[in-house]
């Protein structure tokens, strides 16, 4: 089974405050997501990354950045972090273009 | 618009009954991934399918992406069913996936 884990789970951060969310995988999939999920949204696609040294912008890529460092770890950073942005935050790898994505646990970020 | 539809958005069983969701698209998509939310948060795969039909115990999934839909059924649910059911969509000429709000699944002893 796919392996996809994050960190931290949990974070409170304050406005204003930089908030970098890490994303680990070791299915060595070339594609990483990260997405957002808001009661009533469902899962909404931020940022993605084909491979090591490249990152896309998704659907609501407005305030976040994304780092893929490598091909295990792929970022999400918030740099001026706005109560709008307080959510559960998930990270998925994937096999191949539109293929099976698997997803890590979440974090759940609270900003104040 | 919401390219992903699904339905209901809430559905309550009892024990041992059976269901079907709904996913239908605005778009031709040319693959379906359905993922069950658990009481945890955790989004834990079900089936990924590019056309026909997927069967793992209890539950089947079915993708027609020339009528732009696809069911996921539950028999003989279970109290562990209880959950979030999520289908997720990519569409031809795109690469990533369109998530539906998803449908509130409890199951009643």
């Amino acid at each position: 089974e796919a392996a996809v884990t994050q960190s931290p789970r949990n974070k409170v951060a304050v406005t204003g405050g930089k908030v970098t969310l890490s994303c680990n995988q070791t299915n060595n999939h070339n594609n990483m997501y990260w997405y957002r999920q808001d009661t009533g949204h469902g899962l909404r696609l931020i940022h993605y990354s084909y491979g090591a040294g490249s990152t896309e912008k998704g659907d609501i890529p407005d305030g976040y950045k994304a780092s893929r460092p490598s091909q295990e770890n792929f970022s999400l950073i918030l740099e001026l972090a706005t109560p709008s942005q307080t959510s559960v935050y998930f990270c998925a790898s994937g096999e191949g273009t539109a293929g099976t994505q698997y997803f890590g646990p979440g974090t759940r970020l609270l900003v104040l | 618009g919401d390219q992903v539809e699904q339905s209901p958005s809430a559905l309550s069983l009892h024990e041992g009954t059976g269901s079907a969701l709904r996913c239908n698209f605005t778009t031709t998509m040319r693959a379906v991934q359905w993922f069950q939310q658990n009481s945890r948060g955790s989004l834990i795969n079900l089936f990924y399918l590019a056309s026909g039909t997927k069967e793992n115990g209890r539950l089947k999934s079915t993708f027609n992406s020339k009528e732009s839909y696809s069911t996921l059924h539950i028999r003989d649910a279970q109290l562990e069913d209880s959950g979030t059911y999520f289908c997720a969509a990519v569409s031809t000429g795109y690469q990533n996936f369109y998530f539906g709000k998803g449908t509130s699944l409890t199951v009643i002893p």
